[in-house]
């Protein structure tokens, strides 16, 4: 069975440091993957999503960038983190197009992201 | 602009009671709509979805075209219940290319008491 794994759970950084957040997916190859971030009081906010290796579209600028280095890994990262990068973000994944790419998102379990 | 609008943060009800979790949405075409749930301690996982017209755990929610709403129902709540949901929205084109693109309300957060 598909399982996705997301770490670290918790993260406290300060202001201006880098961010490196993964997620891996097992169990499955060639999905899409997506970056969600949830901030407080609003809905959750599709950051990134990649439907291959190297292959990653954004949805909002931002102070954040994702990379995909290998099929079922996706990275989040920052060079310098902003006050306003704090929130929750998820990583999920779906098929890839062509075999039931049409499945729901099944997500992380997310990582609290506290900029200090 | 595609938005989902979840006017209720919190919903407290009895068990027993019935619930109405409102989930409005704006999309000039055609949308599909999906209900999420985060019970405690667990990942954000799918509730059900318009398209499929079935009761998952008593719950149903009927598109309503006219007043662009998603409103998930349970005629008797359960305490276990209890939980964090999402209303999300998919448009035609945002199913181009094979990914799966969501947009997701604000949540509701829905507590059932003894």
């Amino acid at each position: 069975s598909q399982t996705i794994h997301q770490w670290p759970a918790t993260l406290v950084q300060p202001v201006g440091s880098p961010l490196s957040l993964e997620c891996t997916v097992e169990g499955t190859s060639n999905p899409n993957l997506y970056w969600y971030r949830q901030a407080a009081g609003r809905g959750l906010q599709l950051l990134f999503y990649s439907v291959g290796i190297g292959q990653i579209s954004s949805e909002v600028p931002q102070n954040l960038s994702a990379s995909r280095p290998q099929d079922r890994q996706f990275i989040l990262s920052s060079k310098k983190l902003l006050l306003s990068d704090s929130g929750f973000y998820l990583c999920a994944w779906s098929p890839g197009t062509g075999r039931h790419s049409d499945s729901p998102l099944h997500f992380g379990n997310g990582t609290r992201l506290t900029v200090t | 602009a595609q938005r989902v609008t979840q006017p209720e943060k919190l919903l407290s009800v009895f068990k027993g009671a019935p619930v109405e979790l409102k989930c409005n949405y704006s999309y000039s075409g055609s949308p599909e709509l999906f209900w999420y749930v985060q019970y405690s301690r667990q990942r954000l996982q799918l509730l059900l979805r318009h398209i499929s017209r079935e009761s998952i755990k008593g719950f149903t929610a009927d598109l309503n075209k006219g007043e662009t709403s998603f409103h998930l129902k349970k005629p008797f709540a359960q305490e276990e219940d209890s939980a964090m949901y999402y209303c999300a929205l998919r448009g035609a084109f945002m199913f181009s290319g094979g990914y799966n693109k969501l947009i997701f309300g604000a949540g509701t957060r829905l507590a059932v008491h003894p």
